[in-house]
């Protein structure tokens, strides 16, 4: 396995449009998490999953965001009607489920920028 | 409310300075304490991970330390160089990993 991979790694969308992102964890980590992150800052989390179940999801992850991880496996997030504010680095990360704690393991990252 | 705050926020050095960055937390509830690395543009590298049960880990130039008790840790940096410009972030691990806002290293030939 080569680690936590997501897509698309750069997503450019004008105000109003709907965006999906995707994560695929490690294949034997049942926890998946998704932070967000602007520029000059560390990353806020905004919700995890412990395999199919989403377990917590931060204020910050308005009605606008949906995630989800309908098999225990790969991620998707939904933002609709993206905002200017929406724009930032969207990372995903997974940690093994007997791990006491997060651990992270994160992708790449997906970028947003929204006209 | 878990909060973790990191310590300077930037920092430049000539090369081969000796450097430590600073991270502290306030829920001493902490799992295991991560620092990563942040390339401008880029995702997250690990560097370091500590367990909670842990007072430190080495990795080749790299040593760092938590106490649990004070609510701190830190990341000693020897002999820095150039190619070790990035943002270094700290977190404590909980349910979720609670990151501080970075300090920015500079590293100058």
């Amino acid at each position: 396995d080569t680690g936590v991979s997501q897509n698309p790694r750069h997503k450019i969308t004008k105000r109003g449009q709907n965006v999906t992102f995707r994560c695929d964890p490690i294949s034997e980590h049942n926890r998946l998490y998704w932070y967000r992150q602007t520029l000059g800052q560390g990353p806020e989390f905004l919700t995890y999953f412990q395999n199919e179940a989403q377990l917590e999801k931060s204020r910050l992850l308005s009605d606008r965001f949906s995630a989800e991880r309908p098999k225990g496996s790969f991620s998707t997030l939904e933002i609709q009607r993206t905002e200017q504010g929406d724009s930032a680095m969207y990372l995903c990360a997974s940690s093994p489920g007997l791990a006491a704690g997060a651990l992270g393991f994160f992708g790449p990252g997906t970028r947003l920028t929204v006209l | 409310k878990q909060e973790v705050t990191q310590i300077p926020a930037a920092l430049s050095v000539p090369e081969g300075e000796n450097l430590v960055l600073n991270c502290s937390f306030t829920d001493s509830a902490i799992y295991n304490l991560q620092w990563f690395r942040q390339d401008p543009g880029k995702g997250l590298t690990s560097l370091l991970l500590i367990q909670s049960s842990q007072r430190e880990q080495t990795s080749g130039r790299l040593n760092a330390s938590l106490d649990k008790s004070s609510g701190r840790s830190t990341l000693y940096i020897a002999a820095s160089q150039p190619g070790d410009s990035a943002t270094y972030l700290c977190a404590g691990s909980f349910q979720k990993l609670v990151f501080g806002t970075g300090t920015r290293l500079l590293v100058s030939p």
